[in-house]
């Protein structure tokens, strides 16, 4: 049972150009979302996050934009950069809702972002 | 300003061995949450702790596996009598409180059973 999809396993772009990497998610109890950068070897590390009641937010290069109607969301990357290159997770909770906050995360999609 | 620390960072055990990870928090944070990475998928929630209790063990497999989060000392995730499916990345995050706020993740133990 896959709360949290993401059904592209790789993307690949040119330096310079936009990344949008995509993620549907299933529970309408979510309310909270997140986008991780993982590096081989590495931890994930947070990127941006948005919830429920908002449906874009934006910080410096990367921006989420979240349509709850459809259970989609999507991270842009702009522009994109060589050091972007990692693989992204996608992630969701029922932050407000009183759960302890466990994240559910997507598969993954690996980027590469071509010099 | 530390991040969150786990060691081992790489566990070869035999099978049946013990494998013990150990993840100690940011500082400031009592919440510690573990996940696991099977190989080309997604993280997995397995447990969710505070200082000496387990608030939220749904994802724990119902056997071998035990976490615990002492008063003093970091936070450590036990699997007894291991297998060679419990070869996988395994990840502690902190958070300064419950479910309302970001959880900051350590590099990860990545054990394999031989």
């Amino acid at each position: 049972d896959q709360q949290v999809k993401q059904n592209s396993p790789s993307l690949s772009v040119q330096e310079g150009r936009i990344s949008i990497l995509n993620c549907d998610y299933t529970n309408s109890m979510f309310d909270y979302f997140l986008w991780y950068k993982k590096y081989p070897a590495e931890g994930p590390t947070f990127l941006i996050s948005i919830s429920s009641i908002k449906d874009k937010n934006e910080d410096g290069r990367f921006t989420v934009f979240l349509n709850k109607s459809a259970k989609h969301l999507s991270l842009h990357i702009v522009p994109s950069q060589p050091g972007d290159s990692a693989v992204y997770f996608c992630a969701a909770s029922e932050r407000f809702s009183g759960n302890t906050g466990k994240l559910i995360f997507g598969q993954g999609t690996t980027l590469q972002v071509k010099p | 300003n530390a991040g969150v620390m786990q060691n081992p960072r790489h566990l070869v055990r035999r099978r049946g061995q013990e494998a013990r990870l150990r993840c100690s928090p940011m500082k400031g944070h009592s919440h510690v949450y573990w996940y696991r990475q099977l190989p080309e998928e997604g993280l997995k929630f397995m447990v969710y702790l505070q200082k000496e209790n387990i608030i939220d063990e749904s994802g724990m497999p119902k056997e071998r596996f035990s976490a615990e989060f002492p008063k003093e000392g970091p936070s450590i995730l036990r699997i007894q009598q291991v297998v060679r499916g419990d070869s996988a990345a395994y990840f502690c995050a902190s958070s300064p409180g419950g479910g309302a706020y970001e959880q900051y993740f350590g590099p990860g133990t990545r054990l394999t059973v031989t």
